[in-house]
């Protein structure tokens, strides 16, 4: 069974700093999506930055960026010059090639101090 | 187009009775889904829709749990005789295509006394 880790519960990082937030994966599938999701206190998840694993080149978004290294099956976002809208909580995920269900990890709820 | 929509956005029950909730996915969108999130925890997938077909349903989802997408529209997911356990955000999410972004709505809280 797939499964997402997220080891870091909380976080936190002055504005305009830079923080990166880690993520494990466990899949035996060589296919499959990886993304970083954004919840806000509004509750609305919001898709942050998506990686497909066929791809060797790092997504970025803007200030977001990812480290994915397949054979370590590791996924950390990578947060730039960080603002007080970026304080959410983030939540790792996974979905195999061709699947519709996505896993979760449990998320890392980041606080940015001004 | 303003987003996924779901309805009630809190909903207070006492254990026993049957709740109802309700999504508005974006127009046009043929993938519905529903995640459950419980504190402390990320999103866990209960079953998702293509168009009116109900494709897939979690182990999760008892059959207490029941969801419809009548016209391949909004949908609807509702549980019967309630359980303390029951308590957690019910989130909808929706999309164009697989491949496609998904959206996800602000959820509806369910507390169970």
């Amino acid at each position: 069974a797939q499964t997402v880790t997220q080891s870091q519960p909380e976080m936190s990082v002055q504005e305009a700093e830079t923080v990166t937030l880690s993520c494990t994966y466990d899949t035996s599938e060589s296919d499959y999506y990886l993304f970083w999701y954004k919840q806000p206190p509004s509750r609305q998840m919001i898709l942050v930055i998506r990686q497909e694993a066929y791809k060797q080149q790092n997504a970025t978004e803007n200030r977001f960026s990812v480290n994915f290294q397949k054979a370590a099956k590791s996924f950390s976002l990578k947060i730039s010059d960080s603002q007080l809208g970026d304080a959410a909580m983030y939540f790792c995920a996974y979905r195999r090639f061709r699947d519709d269900k996505i896993i979760f990890g449990k998320g890392t709820r980041l606080h940015i101090l001004p | 187009d303003t987003g996924v929509s779901q309805d009630p956005r809190h909903k207070i029950t006492k254990r026993g009775q049957n709740v109802t909730f309700r999504c508005d996915p974006i127009s046009e969108h043929n993938r519905l889904y529903w995640y459950r999130q419980t504190l402390g925890q990320g999103p866990e997938f209960l079953t998702y829709f293509q168009n009116e077909a109900q494709l897939e349903k979690s182990r999760l989802l008892s059959d207490r749990f029941s969801a419809e997408r009548p016209k391949g529209s909004f949908s609807t997911l509702e549980i019967q005789r309630t359980e303390q356990g029951d308590s957690a955000m019910y989130l909808c999410a929706s999309s164009l295509d697989l491949e496609e972004k998904l959206f996800f709505g602000s959820g509806t809280q369910l507390s169970v006394l």
